[in-house]
């Protein structure tokens, strides 16, 4: 069975600086699907990002990078230009390829510093 | 930009009731999801429906729950007997399975509180 893990629960950040959040994954698959959601005190769950394990360039999306490295199974979430609305909790995500079910980390709590 | 609708937002409910959650998916979306959160932990997955069918189930999914696509929009989640340890965060969510690996679209979440 495929395990996600996030070692850090609470991250925290100066506004406008720059925040990495680490994601590790276990899995014996080689197509897979890779994903970061947000989840801010509403408790919505917002897709930020997603990752192809078959794309060896990393997804971009404005603020939002990642840094998969495939071998290593490490999948971070780089923000830059930290903002206050991107407080929030955030949950790193597995899917095989052919099944869209979801395998979550335990999530980070990032805290934005004004 | 459409939207998996859940209702209600929260639910109060005594021990030992049946309670229905109920959530509208994206309208051309092919596949429908109920996750779980206990306050303070991870989403669990329960179950998957396609095709007017479960498609996979976790062990969390047992005898006390089941799914129904009772017409052509409403997706819902049964529990028949509720438990204190039912208490949660549901989340419906819904994807485009035509198209490899696309993300899942979750709802705002039912809270479910069972006292």
């Amino acid at each position: 069975a495929q395990t996600v893990t996030q070692s850090q629960p609470e991250m925290s950040v100066q506004e406008a600086e720059t925040v990495t959040l680490s994601c590790t994954y276990d899995t014996s698959e080689s197509d897979y699907y890779l994903f970061w959601y947000k989840q801010p005190p509403s408790r919505q769950m917002i897709l930020v990002i997603r990752q192809e394990a078959y794309k060896q360039q990393n997804a971009t999306e404005n603020r939002f990078s990642v840094n998969f490295q495939k071998a290593a199974k490490s999948f971070s979430l780089k923000i830059s230009d930290s903002q206050l609305g991107d407080a929030a909790m955030y949950f790193c995500a597995y899917s095989n390829f052919g099944n869209e079910k979801l395998t979550f980390g335990t999530g980070t709590r990032l805290t934005i510093i004004p | 930009e459409p939207e998996v609708t859940q209702t209600p937002s929260h639910q109060v409910t005594q021990m030992g009731q049946e309670v229905i959650l109920r959530c509208v998916p994206i309208s051309n979306h092919l596949y429908f999801y109920w996750y779980r959160q206990i306050l303070g932990q991870k989403v669990e997955f329960l179950v998957s429906f396609y095709n007017n069918e479960i498609s996979e189930k976790s062990e969390i999914f047992d005898d006390q729950f089941s799914v129904e696509r009772p017409d052509g929009s409403n997706f819902t989640l049964k529990i028949r007997s509720t438990k204190l340890e039912d208490s949660a965060m549901y989340f419906c969510a819904s994807s485009d399975w035509e198209k490899q690996g696309s993300p899942l679209h979750f709802g705002n979440g039912t809270r479910l509180t069972v006292t």
